[in-house]
């Protein structure tokens, strides 16, 4: 599509239940980049993909994340046993080809509340 | 890794006013872009400045470069009340991109 989609835009989950989101670029971007927006504040760098591998993942957290790329499939981000501390705006973003320096496509967020 | 720092943290005026947002940062960079958030939104992009340049117009938006001291400015002239958002700057180095916790700028009608 022509624009980065993301699903779904609001997701609740009791704490210590499994969180999925979902991110299905822009067709043809070969580059994905998953952040974290917690209170409205910085972007939290988490991982990127160059299509299907991992490029970057220098910001996720060791435990509980995982994240995929796979062909002709969204890209997903998986938290396992959430804690509250996870609650935020996780936003998916995509550039066409190159390196991380160019400006990224967003898509609109999916809202994760832990309750 | 680089991250923008933008100042001030939040910022109110007039319709009409020009508005001014700094950045700085610590690395040196490959580029420094500038986005718009709107409420409930994602991140638009508004403007990249590379390392070799010092000034960037785009319509109503200025942006300055000074990689000497690590800082950039965005200035907005004329601003609109359609121009409320929050706005971040964005360090690229050779193979990422960081970026700062942003400015909520109000403009009031």
């Amino acid at each position: 599509g022509e624009e980065v989609a993301q699903t779904p835009k609001h997701l609740v989950r009791g704490e210590g239940q499994k969180a999925k989101l979902y991110c299905a670029p822009i067709k043809g971007h070969s580059y994905v980049f998953w952040y974290q927006q917690v209170l409205k504040n910085e972007f939290k760098f988490l991982i990127s993909f160059q299509n299907e591998n991992v490029f970057d993942e220098t910001g996720m957290p060791k435990e509980r994340f995982s994240a995929k790329c796979l062909p002709n499939s969204p890209c997903s981000l998986e938290i396992q046993a959430t804690k509250l501390e996870d609650s935020a705006v996780y936003f998916c973003a995509s550039i066409p080809s190159g390196t991380g320096v160019q400006p990224q496509h967003f898509g609109d967020g999916t809202r994760l509340s832990i309750l | 890794s680089q991250q923008g720092e933008e100042d001030p943290q939040a910022l109110s005026i007039q319709e009409g006013e020009n508005a001014t947002m700094n950045c700085s940062y610590k690395t040196s960079i490959n580029n420094l872009q500038w986005y718009r958030q709107n409420s409930g939104r994602g991140l638009v992009h508004l403007i990249l400045i590379r390392s070799n340049e010092r000034e960037k117009h785009s319509g109503r938006l200025r942006v300055t470069l000074d990689t000497s001291k690590k800082s950039s400015s965005l200035l907005i002239t004329a601003s609109r009340a359609a121009d409320t958002a929050s706005y971040f700057c964005a360090t690229a180095g050779y193979n990422d991109m960081r970026f700062g916790a942003g400015t909520r700028l109000t403009v009031k009608p």
